[in-house]
């Protein structure tokens, strides 16, 4: 069974100082990855994905999240902290099945909150 | 954002009454989905559709109903509902059911069961 943990229910950061929102994933097989985000009174939207190949991947407003197969994470960075990045954050994991399902399987959300 | 609309954005309901919420895809997507968000929880899966085809029912109450017309359209009609039911209730479309296809979703319907 697929299934992801975020540990941290709040991650507090300075503006203008590197953030991480952690993301550890357990699957029987190759994982696709995702991150989303919520804003107040918002749906989810997408930020990046990670299908195959380069470990490192790039995603929108300068979020980047790094797959490492053998810590099964893939945990959330940017370089910079801005006030406009504070909101609710989720990964998602999801695995091709022999039926054609894509179920995407959440995390319960790490709040962040970045300081001025 | 306007890829996937949904109304009402915002519903209060009693136990007895019957309404419906609608979801609406701009994307030219084949496959819809109905969530559900509950505080401290993970996002729930309820309802899956391909190609207007149900694939997917997690096990949701009855009183829960979902129709989808054709691949833009999605409908989860409600009635007799419970206080637990009140929740973030999200419809969310991808291109098609491929495990790494983007789901994109709106903004939620705000359900409130007094």
């Amino acid at each position: 069974a697929q299934s992801v943990a975020q540990p941290e229910d709040q991650v507090n950061v300075a503006e203008g100082n590197p953030l991480t929102v952690k993301c550890t994933y357990s699957v029987s097989g190759n994982p696709y990855l995702f991150w989303y985000v919520q804003y107040p009174n918002r749906g989810l939207q997408f930020l990046l994905k990670y299908i195959t190949g380069d470990n490192l991947v790039k995603g929108s407003y300068g979020f980047e999240a790094e797959f490492n197969k053998s810590q099964t994470s893939f945990h959330l960075k940017k370089p910079s902290a801005l006030v406009s990045d504070s909101a609710l954050y989720f990964c998602a994991v999801s695995l091709f099945s022999g039926t054609g399902a894509n179920n995407l399987f959440f995390g319960t959300g790490t709040r962040l909150t970045v300081i001025p | 954002e306007t890829g996937v609309t949904q109304t009402p954005r915002h519903l209060v309901m009693g136990m007895t009454n019957k309404k419906s919420l609608k979801c609406e895809q701009h994307l030219g997507h084949n496959a819809m989905y109905w969530y559900k968000q509950s505080a401290k929880k993970p996002l729930e899966l309820m309802f899956v559709y391909n190609f207007k085809e149900q694939t997917e029912n997690n096990s949701v109450p009855s009183r829960f109903s979902p129709e989808c017309p054709n691949s833009s359209h999605l409908f989860l009609h409600l009635h007799t509902l419970q206080p637990e039911d009140s929740a973030l209730y999200l419809c969310a479309s991808s291109q098609d059911r491929g495990g790494g296809d983007t789901q994109y979703f709106g903004p939620g319907t705000r359900l409130t069961v007094l």
